[in-house]
């Protein structure tokens, strides 16, 4: 099976200013999904981008974009101008591409956002 | 569209008793998941269905645990007889079979034995 490892338990980051959380994964599939969930309080698990392996090209959405470097097998999420509100558990998941459609995902991340 | 639906948010019961939860997944989502999550750890896949058929049920502790997908939509987890360190938050989710789709979580229902 798949293993995705988050090698930063905690980070913290002052309003504004950027953090780059990472991750890492093992796999000997060539065309895979990369994921990265937001977690708050709440509970509820929330998209927050998306990597497909066969691009190049690196997944922006708005204040968050990620580095893949699919040949070192990692996938690091940076957020840009952090607010109070992405205060979070991040997770970083894999998903295969065959028939199994299976998720893995990492043991995450906790996001501090100092005011 | 609707999201994903759990009941109970909260349970609380005590040892060796027996608990289910019920998941209404996005309509149209023929992949539905169940994950366990401990207090500070990361998702783990309990259980997938493909429709009503299941797909991976690997790590489910068959001995005391159970799931259903009745008529490939709606699913039960169940839970006889609990123990302590089944206390954790059991998450639903749902995707679209194939393609680049993400899977979609319901609010989770924090199970606490005691």
């Amino acid at each position: 099976a798949q293993t995705v490892t988050q090698s930063q338990p905690e980070m913290s980051v002052q309003e504004a200013e950027t953090v780059t959380l990472s991750c890492t994964y093992d796999t000997s599939e060539s065309d895979y999904y990369l994921f990265w969930y937001k977690q708050p309080p709440s509970r509820q698990m929330i998209l927050v981008i998306r990597q497909e392996a066969y691009k190049q090209q690196n997944a922006t959405e708005n204040r968050f974009s990620v580095n893949f470097q699919k040949a070192a097998k990692s996938f690091s999420l940076k957020i840009s101008d952090s607010q109070l509100g992405d205060a979070a558990m991040y997770f970083c998941a894999y998903r295969t591409s065959n028939t199994g459609n299976q998720f893995y995902f990492g043991t995450g991340t906790s996001l501090t956002v100092i005011p | 569209e609707a999201g994903v639906a759990q009941s109970p948010r909260y349970k609380i019961i005590e040892k060796r008793q027996s608990v289910a939860f019920w998941c209404n997944p996005i309509s149209g989502h023929a992949t539905l998941y169940w994950y366990q999550q401990i207090l500070g750890q990361g998702p783990k896949l309990l259980i997938q269905f493909q429709n009503n058929g299941v797909v991976d049920d690997s790590q489910l502790p068959k001995d005391r645990f159970s799931a259903e997908r009745l008529k490939g939509v709606d699913s039960t987890l169940k839970i006889q007889p609990a123990k302590l360190e089944d206390s954790a938050v059991y998450l639903c989710a749902s995707s679209l079979w194939g393609g680049v789709g993400e899977a979609f979580f319901g609010q989770g229902t924090r199970l606490t034995v005691v």
